[in-house]
């Protein structure tokens, strides 16, 4: 069955430095999403991505994310600047085609910044 | 916009028991609603969806859910649950026209022999 894969599974970074999360989405999906989840909190919506552009991002995703899809198969989530507040897990999700299909999850990136 | 509320953070239960999370969502425009589940150490997956039609909602694994816009709530339910069944379950909603979920705190359910 086809899924979705994330690495790496634990990054640990230093406050101020740039990260880079990397997924792989299934093959013939068009859909792409970043989720983050704070420890003890919910899972909470990045962004979404569909056709080299952003669709719909949060509140959140601010100047310091970016996401690309630098070839055809690779989905990235960048973090320019980490901050303590930037730990958390961090999910990648694709989806085929409507609104209201599946989003299939990762199994997440863990994010530690000290 | 969308909010989710499920009202139960932790629900122990035992084995071949039946059990009922809740979840209520708040939304000034139609939605699509969702149930996903975490097992330890992996990504979320889809237990079952409501876009439209029929309110009653069957899953994979066994469960179930209603959808009653009246109340404004989406419960997942199973009439006998497993060892296996032991996890996190989350409450999603949707716009229609968005693609973004907004997630519930999540409840973890427990069950034990």
């Amino acid at each position: 069955e086809p899924e979705v894969t994330q690495t790496p599974s634990h990054q640990v970074t230093q406050m101020g430095q740039e990260v880079i999360l990397r997924c792989v989405p299934i093959s013939n999906h068009l859909y792409f999403y970043w989720y983050r989840q704070i420890l003890g909190q919910k899972v909470e919506f990045l962004v979404s991505f569909y056709n080299n552009e952003i669709s719909e991002k949060s509140e959140i995703f601010d100047d310091q994310f970016s996401v690309e899809r630098p070839d055809g198969s690779n989905f990235t989530l960048k973090i320019r600047s980490t901050k303590l507040e930037d730990s958390a897990m961090y999910f990648c999700a694709s989806s085929a085609r409507l609104a209201g299909d599946e989003q299939y999850f990762g199994p997440g990136t863990r994010l530690t910044v000290t | 916009a969308q909010s989710v509320t499920q009202l139960d953070s932790q629900v122990p239960v035992f084995e071949e028991a039946p059990v009922e999370l809740r979840c209520n969502y708040s939304s000034s425009v139609s939605v699509y609603l969702f149930w996903y589940v975490q097992y330890p150490n992996q990504g979320l997956q889809l237990l079952l969806k409501y876009l439209s039609g029929s309110t009653l909602v069957k899953g994979i694994n066994g469960f179930e859910a209603e959808f009653n816009k009246s109340q404004t709530s989406f419960h997942l339910r199973k009439p006998s649950v497993h060892i296996s069944d032991t996890a996190e379950y989350f409450c999603a909603v949707s716009r229609y026209s968005g693609y973004a979920l907004n997630f519930g705190k999540g409840t973890s359910l427990l069950v034990t022999p």
